[in-house]
């Protein structure tokens, strides 16, 4: 079946635009992870959403992100005013339920370009 | 403060050869342990999930150890392959939580 997909697989931008990076779960996962990934470093967690619940936005660095998950599928990841110190890698992943056991499932990244 | 730490320095071996990783923490409880591999331009790719109570772990040519004393888990890789090149990292989930914290990954290089 599918695995996780993310659009677009490049963003360039310039400083002080706002982006949006979208993710789309395997199908009837329940939970979904946010992370970024600068270069050469472990990946920081940003933002989870777990089925109905609230979701967990300890991660996220700044006011300027938000993410959005709609309908318990579909999330998307909002960028306000990019600074260069957003260029990362934005990766998405999803786990069927009960995280972290579960095994959680990426998709292959957005690529973040601030200018 | 709560750290993950894994060797930054690439690590090269000869194919055939075991590979052994390293995954030391400080300031965690992990509840659980799991190792991701990453090729490059691609997300992780889970490996092994091995729990607080759990000293081993294996799946085919993987080891996964985990000495909560030590604080430490070891990945090794038998009878490596250069396909087996690869960032390796780990993650650790504490025992009140539901995120993963990873490590900053340790580059592998099997040569042939």
């Amino acid at each position: 079946g599918a695995g996780v997909s993310q659009s677009p697989s490049n963003k360039v931008t310039e400083k002080g635009k706002d982006v949006e990076l979208r993710c789309d779960p395997i199908s009837g996962h329940t939970a979904l992870y946010w992370y970024r990934q600068s270069l050469g470093q472990g990946l920081e967690f940003l933002i989870y959403f777990q089925g109905n619940s609230a979701p967990d936005k300890s991660g996220l660095p700044s006011d300027r992100f938000s993410a959005e998950r709609t309908g318990g599928s579909v999330s998307t990841l909002t960028i306000q005013r990019t600074q260069q110190e957003d260029s990362a890698v934005y990766l998405c992943a999803s786990s069927l339920n009960l995280p972290p056991t579960d095994t959680q499932y990426f998709g292959p990244g957005t690529r973040l370009t601030v200018l | 403060s709560q750290k993950i730490e894994q060797n930054s320095e690439a690590l090269n071996i000869q194919e055939g050869k075991t590979a052994t990783l390293t995954c030391n923490y400080t300031n965690y409880s992990p509840a659980y342990l799991q190792w991701y591999r990453q090729d490059p331009g691609r997300g992780p790719v889970f490996l092994l999930l091995i729990r607080e109570n759990e000293k081993e772990k294996r799946k085919e040519r993987l080891k996964v150890t985990f000495d909560t004393t030590l604080k430490q888990s070891l990945f090794h890789i038998t009878a490596s392959q250069p396909a087996d090149s690869a960032t390796y990292l780990c993650a650790l989930v504490p025992n009140a939580g539901n995120m993963l914290t990873f490590g900053g990954g340790t580059r592998l290089m099997v040569k042939p």
